[in-house]
C-alpha cells in the first residue's frame, strides 16, 4: 500500500485558505487520493477524493500534481468549524491486483484555525 | 437518511467481560466495516461486509473478536475477555458497493476496561 506523508499540525487564521500538503511518492497508476477529516470526538468525515485531475466540491478543492507524487487539500475560507485532524489516504490494493474498500489511515494533520 | 448510528456511546467494562456493540448504518448501503482508533492514532482497519457476508479480516481482529451482520443491515461486534488493551474507541461506517471508497462513519463506541 501506498504510504502517505503529511506534517503533523498546522494553524490557518479564521477567513483564509487552508492548504494542507500530501506526500504520495509510491502511489501507484489506479490508486486514487482521498481525503478525510476528523472532528474531536466525531467520526470521520469523507471530504473529496481525486485520480489525476484536480477536484472541486462545496467542501474543498484538491490539487494532484502531475506526477501524482503529492497533492494539496484547500479549504478556500477556513472556518473554527473546520478545525479538525485531516487525514490524507491513498485507497489500498491487494497484491494481487484486486481492489479493496478498506481505508489505511496515518497520523493526518492536525489544522488548527485561529479566530 | 438518518447517517450511521452506533449504539453505546460509551461503555465502561471490567477486564475479563464480555461487550458487544451495535451499528446501523446507512439504509441501503451493502457494505459495513469497523474500525478502532487509539488515543492519538488514525483509525485501524479491523473488517468489513458486503451484505451478510464478511469478506475481510484484519490481523488486529484477534480470536476474542468476532463481527456479525446476519441479514445484511445492522452488524454487532462482540469482544470477550476484555482485555486493558481494548480500550479504545469503536467505528462503523458504512458505503455503497458502487461508493466503495467513500465511507460514511458512525460518532463510535468509546470503550474503557478497567
Amino acid at each position: 500500500d501506498a504510504k502517505t506523508t503529511q506534517p503533523p499540525s498546522m494553524d490557518c487564521a479564521e477567513g483564509r485558505a487552508a492548504n494542507l500538503p500530501c506526500n504520495h511518492s509510491t502511489i501507484s497508476g489506479n490508486e486514487y487520493v482521498y481525503w478525510y477529516r476528523q472532528i474531536h470526538s466525531q467520526g470521520p468525515q469523507y471530504i473529496i477524493h481525486g485520480l489525476k485531475n484536480n477536484e472541486t466540491n462545496e467542501m474543498a478543492s484538491l490539487i494532484i500534481t502531475e506526477d501524482r507524487k503529492s497533492s494539496t487539500l484547500i479549504l478556500p475560507h477556513a472556518t473554527l468549524r473546520d478545525t479538525a485532524v485531516y487525514y490524507c489516504i491513498v485507497r489500498a490494493n491487494y497484491p494481487y491486483g484486486g481492489a479493496t474498500n478498506k481505508l489505511i489511515f496515518g497520523t493526518g494533520t492536525l489544522l488548527a484555525v485561529q479566530p | 437518511d438518518t447517517g450511521v448510528s452506533q449504539d453505546p456511546r460509551h461503555k465502561i467494562t471490567k477486564r475479563g467481560q464480555n461487550v458487544t456493540f451495535r451499528c446501523d448504518p446507512i439504509s441501503e448501503h451493502n457494505r459495513l466495516y469497523w474500525y478502532r482508533q487509539t488515543l492519538g492514532q488514525g483509525p485501524e482497519f479491523l473488517t468489513y461486509f458486503q451484505n451478510e457476508a464478511q469478506l475481510e479480516k484484519s490481523r488486529l481482529l484477534s480470536d476474542r473478536f468476532s463481527a456479525e451482520r446476519p441479514k445484511g443491515s445492522f452488524s454487532t461486534l462482540e469482544i470477550q475477555r476484555t482485555e486493558q488493551g481494548d480500550s479504545a474507541m469503536y467505528l462503523c461506517a458504512s458505503s455503497t458497493i458502487a461508493g466503495g471508497k467513500t465511507q460514511y462513519f458512525g460518532p463510535g463506541t468509546r470503550l474503557l476496561v478497567l
